[in-house]
């Protein structure tokens, strides 16, 4: 099995400020996908990003970024010029490759943007 | 393009009671996962159905039961609630060749009391 850790319950940020949430995760395979999901309060996680663990460059989508650290299995999330929008809770999540089905999700962090 | 939808949104039941959700996955999906997400807690993996079959299993009892449709649709069924069950049910629907890319429908609210 695999464990996913977010250690920020909680955070905030002004608006239009850089904010960066933390993850690390545990897995022995080499092969698998990290993702980062935004759930906001009408429920429905989105996804925001995803990285695979073979390439080397983090993966970005518009103003949201990764820092893929493989050796220290860590996967944090950096969100820029940060909008009202995007309050919601974030989950970090893993996948295996070739052998898992299965999501592994951490237990979120809730974040605010404060106007 | 219909994305994932589920049904009912809320759903109130008495401890000892069966219910069913409903899950219709992502036009052109044919992969469902369901998982439970329990309140300030991340979503945990119940099951997945491909082919109207169980293909993977989570840690969860065996009061926990699905099916999956020919039109990939699928129902999560849960006996004998308990007060623990209160939880967001989660659907998520992919292709089975891209399990990666998986979207997830708006939940059921499952409220045993």
């Amino acid at each position: 099995a695999q464990t996913v850790t977010q250690s920020q319950p909680e955070m905030s940020v002004q608006e239009a400020e850089t904010v960066t949430l933390s993850c690390t995760y545990d897995t022995s395979e080499n092969n698998y996908y990290l993702f980062w999901y935004k759930q906001p309060p009408s429920r429905q996680m989105i996804l925001v990003i995803r990285q695979e663990a073979y390439k080397q460059q983090n993966a970005t989508e518009n103003r949201f970024s990764v820092n893929f650290q493989k050796a220290a299995k860590s996967f944090s999330l950096k969100i820029s010029d940060s909008q009202l929008g995007d309050t919601a809770m974030y989950f970090c999540a893993s996948r295996i490759s070739n052998t898992g089905n299965q999501f592994y999700f951490g237990t979120g962090t809730s974040l605010t943007v404060i106007p | 393009d219909a994305g994932v939808t589920q049904s009912p949104t809320h759903l109130i039941k008495t401890r000892g009671q069966q219910v069913t959700l409903r899950c219709s996955p992502k036009s052109g999906h044919d992969t469902v996962s369901w998982y439970q997400q329990a309140l300030g807690q991340g979503p945990q993996f119940i099951f997945q159905y491909y082919e109207e079959e169980e293909r993977q299993r989570g840690n969860f009892p065996d009061r926990f039961s699905g099916h999956q449709f020919p039109n990939y649709s699928s129902e999560l069924n849960v006996n004998a609630l308990l007060l623990g069950d209160s939880a967001l049910y989660l659907c998520a629907s992919s292709l089975v060749n891209r399990m990666y890319e998986q979207y997830f429908g708006p939940g059921t609210r499952l409220t045993v009391t």
